[in-house]
């Protein structure tokens, strides 16, 4: 069983802060996603980065694949309340596997 | 549009008893899946069932047990409840085995 730790576990910063969270692994993957979950709700996919050194955008969220497919990061610049959630990472080992694995999250507060 | 739907919302329920939770998709995939968050919002797979497969997860106690009516439905029995049986149950689907999953709002199941 690949295990994800996740980096932070909790985290509360002030609205127009920076952050990093952090999903490691001593295995290799074949792709790793990253979720959002609210309160009350699913979770809800963000990105999925497949390539070593792998870099994508969305909005002032900042995704990035590690060069050896074992970790990922997620920078959010400016944070918002509205970036207040529970940030999952997961992913799947390959050769041929479909199983998601989850990290165990870092939940983020962000105050306005 | 609901994508992937589950009820009830909320279970309360006695020791022992057996209950079920449903699910439904409308998104036309193939592939769904069962999966327990626990109170430290741990996400695991139980189950993945594919064009009438099941695949079981060998730690799932067999007091758990899907059922799918047809491709668009997967429900979750459990019989002779336990308090460690407590959790958040989310359903999910994705088009085909380790295609992106889409989840469900989740059930929130209290065992008294």
């Amino acid at each position: 069983t690949q295990l994800l730790e996740q980096s932070p576990q909790f985290l509360s910063i002030q609205e127009g802060e920076n952050l990093t969270v952090y999903c490691n692994s001593s295995s290799v993957f074949s792709s790793l996603q990253w979720y959002r979950q609210e309160p009350g709700e699913g979770p809800v996919l963000l990105v999925t980065v497949v390539t070593g050194g792998e870099v994508k955008k969305l909005k002032r969220l900042t995704f990035q694949f590690g060069d050896a497919r074992k970790d990922s990061s997620l920078h959010i610049t400016a944070a918002q309340p509205g970036d207040t959630g529970l940030y999952l990472c997961a992913a799947q080992s390959g050769a041929g596997s479909y199983q998601l694995t989850f990290g165990k999250g870092t939940k983020l507060s962000v105050i306005p | 549009d609901t994508a992937v739907s589950q009820t009830p919302k909320y279970l309360v329920t006695q020791m022992g008893n057996d209950k079920s939770i449903k699910c439904e998709q409308n998104l036309g995939h193939d592939t769904m899946y069962w999966y327990k968050q626990d109170s430290k919002k741990f996400l695991k797979i139980m189950f993945s069932y594919n064009n009438k497969e099941l695949i079981i997860n060998e730690t799932v106690p067999n007091r758990f047990s899907p059922k799918s009516p047809d491709k668009a439905h997967l429900n979750l029995h459990i019989n002779s409840l336990e308090l460690g049986d407590s959790a958040v149950y989310f359903c999910a689907s994705s088009q085909v085995l380790g295609d992106t999953q889409y989840f469900g709002p989740g059930t929130r199941l209290t065992v008294l």
